[in-house]
């Protein structure tokens, strides 16, 4: 049972273009929601991550849109590079009953200069 | 502040082997994540330790694989007996608290004949 679903399963973008990245979850406890990236022949790092406090988390290029009661997130890139070019992982945990982090099948960028 | 550290960083094994993989999470970190990760099935959580203490142990994952914390600063991965089916890059990740930014080592990369 998939918890933590993303999609599209793979997204190609030109260079300077917004990417969209979605992601959806079950757990309605689920009350952080961190993205890792991970670039090829390399180990996910964390790149982003929300709590739902509020409904929108910017750093820079990266943006996370938070709608609780549809259970959505979504990562916007903006002015997207070449060098964004990973597979992006959602992932949710809860501070209730199993307290592990849950990640979903991730999404593979591609940018196209 | 020195990162996680896995070893071996590369494996092969025959079918039927033990094996065994070893990481150093974090100093001063509390949660220790072991995961699986192929293309196929993405990152699967294979156990998560607190504070030394076995918090989950990777459900479908228990009767072959088995995780053990020693102290906190070292934790091992057993394999017993491998499979094929095994071959994918283990993950270890550690960190603060299970909301907390999850650090991942290198990994070992387990190929078995």
């Amino acid at each position: 049972q998939q918890q933590v679903r993303q999609s599209p399963q793979s997204l190609t973008v030109w260079e300077g273009e917004t990417a969209i990245l979605n992601c959806s979850y079950e757990d309605s406890t689920f009350d952080y929601f961190p993205w890792y990236w991970q670039f090829p022949r390399e180990s996910p790092a964390l790149l982003i991550a929300i709590r739902p406090v509020s409904n929108k988390k910017e750093d820079g290029r990266f943006t996370i849109f938070f709608n609780k009661r549809e259970k959505k997130l979504s990562l916007h890139i903006t002015d997207s590079q070449p060098g964004d070019s990973a597979t992006y992982f959602c992932a949710a945990s809860s501070n209730y009953g199993n307290e592990k982090i849950t990640f979903g099948a991730g999404t593979k960028l591609t940018i196209k200069p | 502040d020195a990162g996680v550290t896995q070893t071996p960083r590369h494996e092969v094994a025959e079918k039927g082997q033990t094996i065994i993989l070893k990481c150093e999470p974090v100093s001063g970190h509390n949660d220790l994540f072991w995961y699986r990760q192929t293309k196929i099935q993405g990152l699967e959580l294979l156990s998560y330790f607190r504070s030394k203490s076995l918090m989950e142990d990777g459900g479908a994952f228990k009767d072959r694989f088995k995780a053990e914390m020693l102290n906190s600063s070292f934790s091992t991965l057993k394999i017993q007996p491998t499979e094929p089916k095994d071959s994918a890059v283990y993950l270890c990740a550690s960190s603060w608290g299970h909301q907390d930014t999850q650090y991942f080592g290198p990994g070992t990369r387990l190929l078995v004949l």
